[in-house]
Formats: structure tokens, C-alpha cells, sequence
């Protein structure tokens, strides 16, 4: 069965630092990767995706993520935070094929928190 | 706007009242879901349909009753609620389940309700 565990409930950060959210998974079968990004009293917005090819991905807002199939594992990072990005991610996976596919599964999250 | 629109952005009400939540997509998506979010809990889906067809039901309270008459619409109609379902409540659409989940979940910004 499919499971994501984001390793860290919060994380505070200053300004203009550099931040990761780890995030690592477990399946049995070839995978799709997200990010979604939810700030305060919104909806979750996608950030970026690994669907094949290149293990680096970019996305939206300076973001980028690494996939790791040997050690399962999507990592979100950015090389400078600015305040704006203060916000809830989460980690998501869902299987390419089978019956589960389509099927999104979600981390319990990640609260970022850039200070100035 | 995300293509995913959710009517209203904030609801109050007695224990009770009766009301319904609207979501709305013109995605071409014929996979809907319902996500509750509660502060400081994980997402928790609800329901999810799949061309009209409701395909799961994670043992929600029967005070919620989702209906989705068509793959763009879908409401949850809620009655006798308690406190404790004070919540964000999101909906979701992708391509059908079984497909190939290439784009993800498109979320609504949610509708945020709060049981008096």
C-alpha cells in the first residue's frame, strides 16, 4: 500500500535562508510525485510534479524537488525563502497504474514559517 | 481561480440548520472528491465520485450527504452538524480514477465552516 510521511511538522526559517522539506514515500509500483503548496484560508495549489524523466524538478515560486528512487524519497528545497512563502506543503503520491491509479495520496504536511 | 470554484467561501451555522456546500469544475475532470481539514490534522477524505458514481465513503457521518448530479457539479448537504465539524472543507477534481493521473488534484479555495 501506498503511505507519505513529510518528516517535519514545522519548520521555522529566517528570511533569504536556504530550507528543505523532506518528504519520503513507500509503494510497490512506479509512482507520480507532487507538491502542493496551501496558504492561510486557501486551497492546495500544485507546486511541482515528478511524472518521469529528469529526478530534478522545477516548479512555481523558485521551488525545486529531487526525486530519489533508492531511497524513496522527493525532497522540496529552495536556495533563499522569503516571507511570502509562510504556508502549509504537502507531499502527495499516486500510483502510475492499476486500480489505485488516480488515486492521490496525501502527507500529513508541512508548516513553513520564514521569519524576518 | 484554479477551474475549481466553491460556493460559499464561508458558512456559519446552528447545529440545526440545514445547508449545502457547491463545487463546480469545467476541467473536463470526471473524478470529484470531498477533503476535510481540520487545524492542526491531517486532510481526511470524505467522498470521492467517479463519473457520478460515488466510489468511496471513509466512514463519514451520515449528517454529511454528498450528491453529484453530473461529473461537473457536486454538493455536500449538511444537517444536525456538531461543533467538532467546524472545518475547511475541500473539494477536489482530476481525470478519472484508473486513468492516468498526470496533472494531479485542481483544489478549490474551500469553503470554511464553523458550527455554533
Amino acid at each position: 500500500a501506498q503511505s507519505v510521511t513529510q518528516l517535519d511538522s514545522q519548520v521555522p526559517v529566517f528570511e533569504e535562508a536556504p530550507v528543505e522539506l523532506r518528504c519520503n514515500y513507500s509503494s510497490s509500483v512506479s509512482v507520480y510525485l507532487f507538491w502542493y503548496v496551501q496558504y492561510p484560508n486557501q486551497g492546495l495549489q500544485l507546486l511541482l510534479k515528478y511524472l518521469s524523466g529528469s529526478t530534478l524538478v522545477k516548479g512555481i515560486n523558485g521551488f525545486e524537488a529531487e526525486f530519489n528512487k533508492s531511497q524513496t524519497s522527493f525532497h522540496l528545497r529552495k536556495p533563499s525563502v522569503h516571507i511570502s512563502d509562510t504556508a502549509e506543503y504537502f507531499c502527495a503520491v499516486s500510483d502510475k497504474y492499476g486500480d489505485q491509479g488516480g488515486k492521490l495520496i496525501f502527507g500529513q504536511g508541512t508548516e513553513l514559517s520564514v521569519k524576518p | 481561480e484554479t477551474g475549481v470554484t466553491q460556493t460559499p467561501r464561508h458558512l456559519v451555522m446552528g447545529m440545526t440548520n440545514k445547508k449545502s456546500l457547491k463545487c463546480e469544475q469545467h476541467l473536463g475532470h470526471n473524478a470529484m472528491y470531498w477533503y476535510k481539514q481540520s487545524a492542526k490534522k491531517p486532510l481526511e477524505l470524505m467522498f470521492v465520485y467517479n463519473f457520478k458514481e460515488q466510489t468511496e465513503n471513509n466512514s463519514v457521518p451520515s449528517r454529511f450527504s454528498p450528491e453529484c448530479p453530473n461529473s461537473s457539479h457536486l454538493f455536500l448537504h449538511l444537517h444536525t452538524l456538531q461543533p467538532e465539524d467546524s472545518a475547511l472543507y475541500l473539494c477536489a477534481s482530476s481525470q478519472a480514477r484508473g486513468a492516468d493521473l498526470n496533472y494531479g488534484y485542481t483544489f478549490g479555495s474551500g469553503t470554511r465552516l464553523t458550527v455554533v
